[in-house]
């Protein structure tokens, strides 16, 4: 069964500093895609950004990057530059080609510090 | 850009009571899941539904659940004896094609007194 693991329940960084969150998981599949998304305290949960397995380039998208280690099975995630509005829960999750359900892993918790 | 909505946002019902959660997922997605997810806990599946009829669905998923598309637009989640431990936030979702991002709404917060 694919698992989804993240290691730090809990984060916090300084406004305007850089935070890496960490992500691993667990699938015997070569095509899959990776996803993080944010859940602020609103509770709803809005995509950050995506990863395609089969592509090697680290997605980014503004001040968020991954960094992909595909043997590792590793997927962290790094936001430059952070702002209060990035305090928030953030999933990692997992997802097969196809129409299979996402596999969230547990969440960590992000603070930014004024 | 187009969103996925929820309605209730909140509902509070009692205990064995039927309740009936309402989604209008993306217009021109295909593919449409429920999910939970339990104060302080993590996102867990619940179904996934495609072509009119479930394609997945997790152990969480028992015959107390039901999911419909009555119409072109709303895809519904029926919970039809609530339990307490029923109390959680119910996200709905949906994706445009296989494989695709997976959008989820903005939740439905049921409390089961």
């Amino acid at each position: 069964a694919q698992t989804v693991t993240q290691s730090q329940p809990e984060m916090s960084v300084q406004e305007a500093e850089t935070v890496t969150l960490s992500c691993t998981y667990d699938t015997s599949e070569s095509d899959y895609y990776l996803f993080w998304y944010k859940q602020p305290p609103s509770r709803q949960m809005i995509l950050v950004i995506r990863q395609e397995a089969y592509k090697q380039q680290n997605a980014t998208e503004n001040r968020f990057s991954v960094n992909f280690q595909k043997a590792a099975k590793s997927f962290s995630l790094k936001i430059s530059d952070s702002q209060l509005g990035d305090a928030a829960m953030y999933f990692c999750a997992y997802r097969v080609t196809g129409n299979t359900p996402l596999v969230f892993g547990k969440g960590t918790r992000l603070s930014v510090i004024a | 850009e187009p969103e996925v909505t929820q309605t209730p946002s909140h509902q509070v019902t009692q205990m064995g009571q039927e309740v009936i959660l309402r989604c209008v997922p993306i217009s021109n997605h295909l593919y449409f899941y429920w999910y939970r997810q339990i104060l302080g806990q993590k996102v867990e599946f619940l179904v996934s539904f495609y072509n009119n009829e479930i394609s997945e669905k997790s152990e969480i998923f028992d015959d107390q659940f039901s999911v419909e598309r009555p119409d072109g637009s709303n895809f519904t989640l029926k919970i039809r004896s609530t339990k307490l431990e029923d109390s959680a936030m119910y996200f709905c979702a949906s994706s445009g094609g296989r494989g695709n991002t997976i959008y989820f709404g903005e939740g439905s917060w049921l409390t089961v007194v």
